[in-house]
């Protein structure tokens, strides 16, 4: 069964550093999504891309925050100088219609 | 703001019994829903999706959908303790792309 893939599953960076998440969705999927899950808190919506640019994103993602598909396959997520309020996982979804599926997870420790 | 709201739990059954997980939604205008399954330290995982109102089953779950009481619940029958773990309930933004997650409910099935 296809899946989302992410890289890294771990990425420890210092604060002030720019740090690039990407993520492979599934294959025929058209829809792609960025959300954070800071730990004991909920799941928060990024930013969703379609037919290459950003379709809608949250008060969160600001101008620290950009996204990316550099290929066919790939779709990035870079936080330019990050803060320890960073630390997060980060997941990557994507979807062909409605239905959402979820890749493994970057764990960002922002130190 | 939009809120989803669960119940933290824990939720306790005991294997074989009948779990029931609640959600509430501020905007009536919501059209689509979404049960996930988190396991602890892994990505939410998509269950089953409802956007009519009334009962729609799949396997042992069934998503049931009020939108007059703006009311979403996901049954679980014939609980296992392999279903311990946090469920998510989800609304999609009307722009058709974000998903806006409740902090999720904690089920503890107990053999």
């Amino acid at each position: 069964e296809p899946e989302v893939t992410q890289t890294p599953s771990h990425q420890v960076t210092q604060m002030g550093q720019e740090v690039i998440l990407r993520c492979v969705p599934i294959s025929n999927h058209l829809y792609f999504y960025w959300y954070r899950q800071i730990l004991g808190q909920k799941v928060e919506f990024l930013v969703s891309f379609y037919n290459n640019e950003i379709s809608e994103k949250s008060e969160i993602f600001d101008d620290q925050f950009s996204v990316e598909r550099p290929d066919g396959s790939n779709f990035t997520l870079k936080i330019r100088s990050t803060k320890l309020e960073d630390s997060a996982m980060y997941f990557c979804a994507s979807s062909f219609d409605v239905e959402q599926y979820f890749g493994p997870g970057t764990r960002l420790t922002v130190t | 703001q939009k809120e989803v709201e669960q119940n933290s739990g824990p939720l306790s059954v005991p294997e074989g019994a009948i779990a029931s997980l609640n959600c509430t939604y501020s905007d009536r205008g919501s059209q689509s829903f979404f049960w996930y399954r988190q396991y602890s330290g892994k990505s939410p995982e998509l269950i089953m999706f409802i956007y009519s109102n009334g009962d729609k089953e799949d396997g042992r779950f069934t998503a049931q959908l009020n939108k007059a009481s703006q009311y979403v619940s996901l049954l679980i029958r014939d609980s296992q303790p392999s279903d311990s773990a946090t469920y998510l309930c989800a609304v999609i933004s009307n722009s058709g792309y974000a998903l806006n997650f409740g902090k999720g409910t904690s089920l503890l099935v107990t053999p």
